[in-house]
């Protein structure tokens, strides 16, 4: 089955950026999407962007427009997120999650859910 | 795009049943039968339990059900058990091709 790994715990300076690795296991890293979710302490469930690796284009939450940049490797099976001009309020888990897909319609159909997440990327902001 | 309404938390006894609402607009729970939602235990990644409003999860427990009404999605939680304490969140496909969620609810069984 697959399971997402992510990158370890960052520690960054406020105007500084940090990216973060989600690597794929299991599966097909082609054959799915790849969302990015990030949940402030204590607070609830933020959608950042996503990308479809096998097209390499990834569309982002009107808040994170311009601050954040979302990519994907084939070679290596793997999704980075990168935020830019941190600052305190940017402190959070960031979770790498799943959408799967599958062929129909003479085409291929992703699904509109996020079914696998990563363990999550605690990211702090201070100086 | 303005996170989904949901109640802060509810509460219930073991065996009872429980429902959490979602509230949108018809450009995401309205307009697309693409409701999702997701149980996080503390210091967890969220899990996910219902999808496309109403189906589930191999796995997961048919005590867990959910529907839509409008702009209002719904999931309801039957037979109570201690492990169902959580948080839980709605999450719907937008008009923009983004997804938001719901600000959460905390359950707790009594």
């Amino acid at each position: 089955q697959v399971q997402l790994v992510q990158s370890g715990a960052e520690v960054k300076k406020p105007g500084s950026s940090v990216k973060v690795s989600c690597k794929a296991s299991g599966g097909t890293f082609s054959s799915y999407a790849i969302s990015w979710v990030r949940q402030a302490p204590g607070q609830g469930l933020e959608w950042m962007g996503g990308i479809i690796p096998i097209f390499g284009t990834a569309n982002y939450a009107q808040k994170f427009q311009g601050r954040v940049t979302i990519t994907a490797d084939e070679s290596t099976s793997t999704a980075y997120m990168e935020l830019s001009s941190l600052r305190s309020e940017d402190t959070a888990v960031y979770y790498c999650a799943r959408r799967g897909g599958k062929r129909g319609g003479g085409g291929y159909y992703y699904y509109y859910y996020m079914d696998v997440w990563g363990k999550g990327t605690t990211v702090t902001v201070s100086s | 795009q303005s996170a989904l309404t949901q109640p802060a938390s509810v509460s219930g006894s073991p065996g009872q049943s429980i429902t959490i609402s979602c509230t949108g607009t018809s450009s995401d729970v309205g307009g697309y039968n693409y409701v999702s939602w997701y149980q996080q235990h503390p210091g967890k990644a969220p899990k996910l339990m219902i999808y496309d409003v109403s189906k589930r999860p191999s796995g997961v427990s048919n005590r867990f059900s959910g529907s839509k009404s409008g702009n209002t999605a719904s999931l309801t939680i039957s037979g109570l058990q201690a492990e169902d304490e959580a948080d839980y969140y709605c999450s719907s496909y937008t008009s923009s091709s983004t997804w938001v969620f719901g600000g959460g609810t905390k359950l707790t069984v009594l």
